[in-house]
């Protein structure tokens, strides 16, 4: 079955840099993937989307990039801020079932941004 | 995107009870799914909730230990049953407009503690 891979390890960052962010995948290359953001006692909210044929998607100061070969998603935060801590969820298909894709999420880096 | 709430946000309960929680969202949607992210995990997926039929479970979750209903495209419950300390856990409700749109949308999720 599909695993992924996000570090476990809280990543600190001081303010006005730049946060890089890792997703490896293990087996099939998914159609997508997502990353969401998750605050502490709230639910996960969606951030981006990117498929297998695209390189790189962007919006405003996130940036997420895949590459199929290498079986990773880098997502980055340019000119970080304190609010921007939280834990950053990467999510891929799993199969198709009953005509849908299913969802298999990471369990996530926690982001630390030191002002 | 969609507005979802989840009743009660947080319950104490006695090992050997059971509990429901309830999923409203704020308008009609397509795909509804019940997750469960337990201290340090990522999500898992328990089932997908299906209008008018029988939930649909995935490998690990059954029906005996958690019921789902969804009687129309607004709302769901699921219900823990004969719960233990292992089923401490956040419950999540999530949606999806239509059935193949890849973002889904999380609830404020349920943090259930079980003495």
């Amino acid at each position: 079955s599909q695993k992924i891979e996000q570090n476990s390890e809280a990543l600190n960052i001081q303010e006005g840099k730049t946060a890089t962010l890792t997703c490896n995948y293990t087996n099939y290359s998914p159609a997508y993937l997502q990353w969401y953001r998750q605050d502490p006692g709230r639910g996960p909210v969606f951030l981006l989307l990117i498929r297998e044929n695209e390189k790189e998607k962007r919006k405003e100061r996130l940036k997420v990039t895949f590459d199929t070969t290498l079986k990773q998603s880098l997502f980055h935060i340019t000119a970080s801020q304190p609010a921007d801590s939280a834990t950053y969820l990467c999510a891929l298909d799993m199969n198709r079932s009953g005509g849908y894709q299913k969802v298999t999420f990471g369990t996530g880096t926690k982001l630390q941004v030191i002002p | 995107s969609a507005v979802i709430s989840q009743k009660p946000s947080r319950d104490i309960c006695q090992r050997g009870t059971s509990l429901t929680i309830q999923c409203q969202v704020d308008s009609q949607v397509t795909m509804m799914f019940w997750y469960r992210q337990q201290p340090g995990q990522s999500l898992t997926l328990i089932a997908t909730a299906n209008q008018g039929s029988e939930a649909t479970y995935e490998s690990g979750f059954v029906i005996d230990k958690f019921p789902i209903s969804r009687p129309n495209l607004t709302f769901s419950t699921l219900t823990v049953s004969n719960m233990s300390p292992e089923d401490s856990s956040i419950y999540l409700c999530s949606v999806r407009r239509e059935r193949y749109q890849e973002t889904q949308y999380f609830g404020p999720g349920t943090r259930l503690l079980v003495l």
